[in-house]
């Protein structure tokens, strides 16, 4: 079946060091990933996408980077702020279809210690 | 702030009740979609609309419905509520259907009691 996975559930940095949250995912046909940052209380907002046909992507302060052989993602985020602690979610897009349609991990709690 | 607007914020209603959640999309995008966020189910793709007409379905139950109108902003109707369905109901909306960003709403909190 389809399902996107997180491998922690939480994690714990402290305010400045670098953060890396993992996701695995199940379904090879997915050509789109997605990275959203969930604050208490809001809907989830768009951090950083990738595309199939790149293993690397940066941002301001964050990186996705893509590994299709062992179906893995992850989201770096350097230097992490208090403002950053919030719940992170992966998600693809399965190709075909020609829909908008994502499948969500089930998301990593990042809590930043000042 | 994403430009998707939701309403209400929150909602509580009684088992066997039918509400109805409004989404109006960020100016200029066609595509609606509706998510449905419980504790144990995650994030959930209910259905989307692209330019007034069906373009996905998920897992969206028979009891729920959705419908985009000609202003493109979408209403999400669910009937007969169970205890179950008190979630978070989100929704997204994109330029197009394809693989572009969807920004999301701040969401409408259900509650069935």
């Amino acid at each position: 079946g389809e399902s996107v996975g997180l491998h922690l559930p939480t994690l714990s940095v402290q305010e400045g060091d670098n953060s890396i949250i993992n996701c695995a995912y199940s379904n090879s046909a997915s050509d789109y990933f997605i990275w959203y940052k969930q604050e208490s209380g809001k809907g989830p907002q768009f951090i950083i996408d990738i595309r199939s046909n790149m293993d690397k992507r940066q941002g301001q302060r964050v990186t996705v980077l893509l590994n299709k052989t062992v179906k893995h993602l992850s989201l770096q985020i350097a230097a992490t702020q208090p403002g950053d602690s919030a719940v992170y979610f992966c998600a693809e897009r399965p190709s075909g279809g020609n829909t908008g349609k994502l499948i969500f991990g089930q998301g990593t709690t990042l809590q930043v210690k000042p | 702030d994403s430009g998707v607007t939701q309403t209400p914020k929150h909602l509580i209603t009684a088992t066997g009740q039918r509400v109805t959640l409004r989404c109006s999309p960020r100016s200029g995008d066609l595509s609606v979609y509706w998510y449905q966020q419980s504790l144990d189910q995650g994030l959930q793709f209910l259905i989307q609309y692209y330019n007034g007409e069906e373009r996905a379905k998920g897992n969206i139950l028979e009891r729920f419905s959705a419908q985009q109108f000609p202003d493109l902003h979408s209403e999400l109707n669910l009937s007969s509520l169970e205890l179950g369905d008190s979630a978070l109901y989100f929704c997204a909306s994109s330029v197009e259907t394809g693989k572009e960003t969807q920004y999301f709403g701040p969401g409408t909190r259900l509650l069935v009691l």
